[in-house]
């Protein structure tokens, strides 16, 4: 089975602090995704990454970076956290098929910051 | 860019009873339209796809419609269970975008025994 692993479940900062918030993927996927879920926006793309080193700008990444240095592994890093970024952080992996390719999804990491 | 509409936000049924719930694309290069299903404390699972050169997809009690001239397909839930309360979402995806999914706002769906 897939796994994507998202390493902490529920983090709570204060507004200012740099939050990383840590993914990996077990089935050697090129692309990575990171979403952001609110109630009644459903999900919005952040960033996502077809491949190591390469990065590209979703639909809201103000205030937000990424890194992907191996394959396996995509941060989302929060530079200096805000109250409006108190969310649910879903990061998701997928064979590269330039069509479809289902999104196998972790657990999600709720943030909170005060 | 594409933008996904879904409706309801909320569904509440009977067991046994069927449920459907709608969505509207923007974008009509989009050509791949998925179903997740997200359970309590889990994240999104794929349930059901369908592909923009098909009109309907079934799988058990569950199928999926697309309208392409109307832009809009919808998900049908027959014989509910209390197991299929979830919160589902619809997304849309258009050619050559890499996986690049653009979901829907979400249903949260409950099944009353």
């Amino acid at each position: 089975d897939v796994k994507v692993t998202q390493s902490s479940r529920y983090l709570v900062k204060r507004t200012g602090e740099k939050v990383f918030l840590e993914c990996v993927q077990d089935m050697d996927h090129e692309n990575m995704f990171w979403y952001r879920q609110d109630p009644g926006l459903g999900l919005r793309l952040i960033y996502f990454s077809y491949d190591v080193k390469m990065k590209e700008k979703g639909d809201i990444p103000e205030g937000y970076s990424v890194s992907r240095e191996k394959k396996e592994r995509f941060s989302l890093i929060l530079e200096s956290a805000s109250t409006n970024q108190t969310s649910m952080y879903l990061c998701a992996s997928s064979f590269y098929t330039g069509d479809t390719g289902e999104l196998f999804f972790g657990e999600g990491s709720r943030l909170t910051v005060l | 860019g594409e933008n996904v509409e879904q409706h309801p936000s909320t569904l509440s049924v009977q067991e046994g009873d069927s449920a459907v719930i709608k969505c509207t694309y923007s974008d009509s290069a989009s050509n791949y339209f998925p179903w997740y299903k997200q359970e309590l404390g889990k994240g999104p699972q794929l349930i059901i796809d369908i592909r923009s050169n098909v009109g309907e997809k079934k799988d058990q009690r569950i199928a999926v419609t697309l309208n392409k001239t109307a832009k809009h397909f919808s998900l049908h839930i027959t014989e509910t269970q209390p197991e299929d309360s979830a919160v589902y979402f619809c997304a849309a995806l258009r050619h050559n975008q890499g996986g690049k999914l653009i979901f829907g706002q979400g249903t949260e769906l409950s099944v009353k025994p």
